[in-house]
């Protein structure tokens, strides 16, 4: 079964960081674009991250230079680190393996909830 | 405020018919680029509905169905149940810096 399974939220105090964890099973994580999905508090979803399959890596313009994504082969998992956060990254996170450029996302996982308060 | 436009909120009877309408622009759904549709449950994970405009994956009843014109696009569900009651999401992509677009969501009401 193709499953998606994300882990490493919690609380933090604006300025610090997290990582945020995601589990595949049923495909190989570095054979697919893989992305981050945000949904803050009573908003829409927000795309927040890409990596392709060769390793190229882009962001949304609100998280530019502060998150990074990236991958670990042999455990098939990826990743997100946030740094510097702020208050407006509150929000449940989600991973999602895209079909290509321009594609759909599918699976998703369930989400993981970061909230960044003092 | 959302790249695409979705209407915040839909509702209709059981058995009726109801569409969602996403409207975007001519740097994402007039530029050509494919809208894909899910549905979201809170608390659970997004679920893929209609993907490059019109197909429905494995699994999805044929209640559920999606077009694309010009810079809008649209979601259509007949039969309501009891279970459509979700929040939809439109998706495309977009010639920008940030190129994967989402709608604002539509909240839909089984009355």
């Amino acid at each position: 079964e193709v499953q998606l399974v994300e882990s490493g939220g919690g609380s933090v105090q604006p300025g610090g960081s997290l990582r945020l964890s995601c589990a595949a099973s049923g495909f190989t994580v570095s054979s697919n674009y893989m992305s981050w999905v945000r949904q803050a508090p009573g908003k829409g979803l927000e795309w927040v991250s890409i990596i392709y399959s060769g390793g190229s890596a882009y962001y949304a313009d609100s998280v530019k230079g502060r998150f990074t994504i990236s991958r670990h082969n042999s455990k098939n998992t990826l990743y997100l680190q946030m740094n510097s956060l702020r208050a407006e990254d509150t929000a449940v996170y989600y991973c999602a393996r895209a079909y290509g450029v321009a594609n759909w996302f599918d699976p998703w996982g369930q989400g993981t909830l970061v909230t960044v308060s003092s | 405020q959302s790249v695409l436009t979705q209407p915040p909120s839909v509702s209709g009877a059981p058995g009726q018919r109801v569409t969602i309408s996403c409207t975007g622009s001519s740097s994402n759904i007039g530029a050509g680029y494919d809208v894909h549709w899910y549905q979201h449950l809170p608390g659970t994970a997004p679920k893929l509905l209609i993907y490059g405009n019109s197909n429905r994956p494995s699994g999805v009843p044929d209640r559920f169905s999606g077009s694309k014109s010009g810079t809008s696009a649209s979601l259509a569900i007949t039969g309501l149940q009891a279970e459509d009651e979700a929040d939809y999401y439109c998706q495309s992509y977009d010639s920008s810096l940030s190129p994967w677009v989402f709608g604002g969501g539509t909240k839909l009401t089984v009355l």
